[in-house]
């Protein structure tokens, strides 16, 4: 596609589950980034991957957000033991290059922790 | 630490009408000033960006004013119409090679006929 594709689209969870977000950025993009934005709120920024390399995870929230992109294209956001403040749409954004140029951003997955 | 400011949290004006949004910004380092636009249900996407060497930046009805003693910068939105209708944000990071994007809280604007 054209686009940065993001999977599922909406997830519910239960309160200790496990969950797996998928990222599929647009081709050749070096740059990827992942975004939490919570209800009526800006995107804060969880991580950043330049091709494979997580060169920064500052902003991940806690030890239970881990995120991975092996082979330099797709990337997947994992949260272990969901607690209900991880509820909010979870967003990722791929660039040509670094992120002053043009970040595109997927349509995002909604979770919500019940 | 809310290192970017933005005001108002909403906005309502009549098709026709200029809205103007503002923000400010607290780290000197700072040099990129994107501003993103969100419909409900989408990602945001980018609408016009302007460095600080220009005091402002014209892309169609959209302007950015940016003051860089005051640490501020604002949108404007000429001849607004019912489909600008959305989420507005404004963001800032340095440049550079990588550096991470720091976002205002939103502006819901709402245009109506």
């Amino acid at each position: 596609g054209a686009g940065v594709s993001q999977s599922p689209r909406y997830k519910v969870a239960k309160r200790g589950q496990d969950v797996a977000l998928r990222c599929d950025p647009i081709s050749g993009h070096v740059s990827l980034f992942w975004y939490q934005q919570a209800l009526g709120q800006g995107p804060e920024f969880l991580t950043y991957f330049q091709n494979e390399a997580q060169l920064d995870k500052s902003g991940l929230p806690s030890d239970r957000f881990f995120a991975e992109r092996p082979e330099g294209s797709v990337s997947t956001l994992k949260i272990q033991r969901t607690q209900q403040e991880d509820s909010a749409v979870y967003l990722c954004a791929s660039s040509a290059r670094g992120s002053d140029t043009e970040a595109f951003f997927g349509q995002g997955t909604r979770l919500t922790v019940v | 630490q809310q290192q970017v400011k933005q005001s108002p949290q909403s906005l309502i004006v009549q098709k026709g009408g200029i809205p103007i949004i503002n923000c400010a910004y607290e780290n000197t380092a700072f040099d990129y000033f994107p501003w993103y636009q969100q419909f409900p249900g989408k990602g945001p996407a980018l609408l016009i960006a302007i460095r600080p060497d220009v005091s402002e930046k014209k892309e169609g009805r959209f302007t950015i004013s940016f003051n860089k003693s005051a640490k501020q910068f604002s949108l404007h939105i000429m001849d607004s119409q019912p489909g600008d209708s959305a989420t507005y944000f404004c963001a800032a990071s340095g440049s550079g090679g990588y550096q991470k994007v720091t976002f205002g809280t939103g502006t819901k604007l709402q245009v109506i006929p």
